[in-house]
């Protein structure tokens, strides 16, 4: 079985500074891991995956994400926060049906 | 379609109505996916399909609900007799290739389903 524990509910940052989304993962299996982003009332985006391949992983909009299997955590970040970053944050493990973590609300403050 | 497209995007219902919710895939798309998610929730899987056959249903939470693929494109997620604790966003996906831990699923937009 696996699962995924998004360790913040609510992440707040001012624009132009660094943000962190904590993500811990469990699973039997090796896992593809994923990030996606929920803009309000809109679908969900594939922000980047991991896929045991290169352990830091670049995505979309200046994301990136490293897989760290000592710590089983797979961290969103991006250097520099914009104010079209404001959304909904899903972290997600995949051995073959994908588990969605509960998310992280990010707002960016101008 | 460029996307997957779901169908109707809003539902309201009456308690112990049935409600069939569509969804469309990516062209090609062999595998589909079905999800609910409740407000301030990350979505929860119910079932998923390789081409019509319907691979896994452990996560459908009763026996109102049933799902179907038949001819490998179009979807259909029947609830019967829906009670006011049915009420969420059901989610469609789909994959290109066959269901497994590296393939990306593309989201649709969603239904919003309100059991009254």
């Amino acid at each position: 079985a696996q699962s995924v524990t998004q360790l913040d509910s609510h992440v707040s940052v001012s624009e132009g500074t660094p943000v962190l989304l904590r993500c811990n993962y469990s699973s039997s299996y090796s896992p593809s891991l994923f990030w996606y982003v929920q803009h309000p009332n809109k679908g969900l985006q594939l922000l980047l995956k991991y896929t045991s391949a290169a352990t830091l992983v670049k995505g979309i909009n200046g994301f990136e994400a490293e897989f760290k299997k000592s710590e089983t955590s797979f961290h969103l970040t991006k250097p520099s926060a914009h104010m079209s970053d404001a959304a909904e944050y899903f972290c997600v493990v995949s051995v073959r049906d994908m588990r969605f973590g509960a998310g992280t609300r990010l707002t960016v403050k101008p | 379609g460029a996307g997957v497209s779901q169908s109707p995007r809003y539902k309201v219902t009456k308690r112990g109505q049935d409600v069939a919710l569509r969804c469309d895939p990516i062209s090609g798309h062999v595998s589909l996916y079905w999800y609910r998610q409740a407000l301030g929730q990350g979505p929860e899987f119910l079932t998923y399909f390789n081409y019509e056959a319907q691979q896994d249903k452990s996560g459908l939470p009763n026996d109102r609900f049933s799902a179907e693929r038949p001819e490998g494109s179009i979807s259909t997620l029947t609830i019967q007799r829906t009670e006011q604790r049915d009420s969420a966003m059901y989610r469609c996906a789909s994959s290109l290739g066959v269901a497994g831990a590296e393939e990306t699923q593309y989201f649709g937009p969603g239904t919003r389903l309100l059991v009254l």
